[in-house]
C-alpha cells in the first residue's frame, strides 16, 4: 500500500519565519504535489514536481517554493510566512507510468502562522 | 483552465436516505474523473474513478457515480447512507494533463444523523 508521510501533523510558526514542510513517499512515484485545503475552497494546487529537481507552478504558487532533491522527498517552503498562509497543507504522489493511477495523499499538516 | 463545480456545500440526511452529490466540470476534451472522501481527522481517500468505458462506475462502501459526457457531470450516489458516511466529499478532474494534476471542487460536507 502506498504511504505518503508528512513530517508534522500540526505546526505553529511566526510571521516572517521561513517554514519547511516535508513529504516522503515510499512507492518510487515520479509525480508529487502540494495542495492547500481551506474551508469552502476545496484543495488548490500550489506546486508539483514530475522528476527530481523538476517543478511546475500550480494555481497558487505565490509565497511558496519547493525542493525535490531526491525522488521520494518533496518539500514545500514558505519563504517568509504570513498569516494568510495559515491552512491545511496536503502532499500527494502518483505514478504516471502506470495507467489509471489516482493520487495518494498524506495525512496533512495543519499550519498556523501567528 | 478547467473548473469543477459541486452543487452543495452542506448536505444533511438521515440514515437510510438516498444520496446524490452533484459535480460538473468545464472542459471539452477527454477527462479523468475522481471522487475523494475525507473522514473527520483522516487523509483523503479515493472513493472511485472514471477513466474510460462503462460510464457507471462503482467504488468502495457502496458508492457509485455516473459520467454523463453531454452534461459534463459526474454525480456521486449511494442508495442508503449510514452514519459512518459523515465526511467531506470532493470531486476532481484531470483534464488530460500528462502530469496527472487534479482540479478539485470546493467539497460537500455530508452529515448523516442516526
Amino acid at each position: 500500500d502506498v504511504k505518503v508521510t508528512q513530517s508534522s501533523r500540526y505546526l505553529v510558526k511566526r510571521t516572517g519565519e521561513k517554514v519547511f514542510l516535508e513529504c516522503v513517499q515510499d512507492m518510487d512515484h515520479e509525480n508529487m504535489f502540494w495542495y492547500r485545503q481551506d474551508p469552502g475552497l476545496g484543495l488548490r494546487l500550489i506546486y508539483f514536481s514530475y522528476d527530481v529537481k523538476m517543478k511546475e507552478k500550480g494555481d497558487i504558487p505565490e509565497g511558496y517554493s519547493v525542493s525535490r532533491e531526491k525522488k521520494e522527498r518533496f518539500s514545500l517552503i514558505l519563504e517568509s510566512a504570513s498569516t494568510n498562509q495559515t491552512s491545511m497543507y496536503l502532499c500527494a504522489s502518483t505514478d504516471p507510468r502506470t495507467s489509471n493511477q489516482p493520487q495518494h495523499f498524506g495525512d496533512g499538516t495543519r499550519l498556523s502562522i501567528l | 483552465a478547467q473548473s469543477v463545480s459541486q452543487h452543495n456545500h452542506h448536505v444533511i440526511l438521515s440514515e437510510a436516505a438516498s444520496l446524490e452529490l452533484g459535480c460538473n466540470y468545464s472542459y471539452g476534451g477527454t477527462v479523468n474523473l475522481f471522487w475523494y472522501v475525507q473522514y473527520p481527522g483522516q487523509h483523503l481517500q479515493l472513493l472511485l474513478k472514471y477513466f474510460s468505458g462503462d460510464p457507471l462506475v462503482k467504488g468502495i462502501k457502496g458508492f457509485e457515480a455516473e459520467f454523463i459526457k453531454s452534461k459534463f457531470s459526474f454525480n456521486l450516489r449511494k442508495p442508503s447512507v449510514q452514519w459512518s458516511d459523515t465526511a467531506e466529499y470532493f470531486c476532481a478532474v484531470n483534464a488530460g494533463s500528462g502530469y496527472s494534476t487534479l482540479t478539485f471542487g470546493k467539497g460537500t460536507m455530508l452529515l448523516v444523523s442516526p
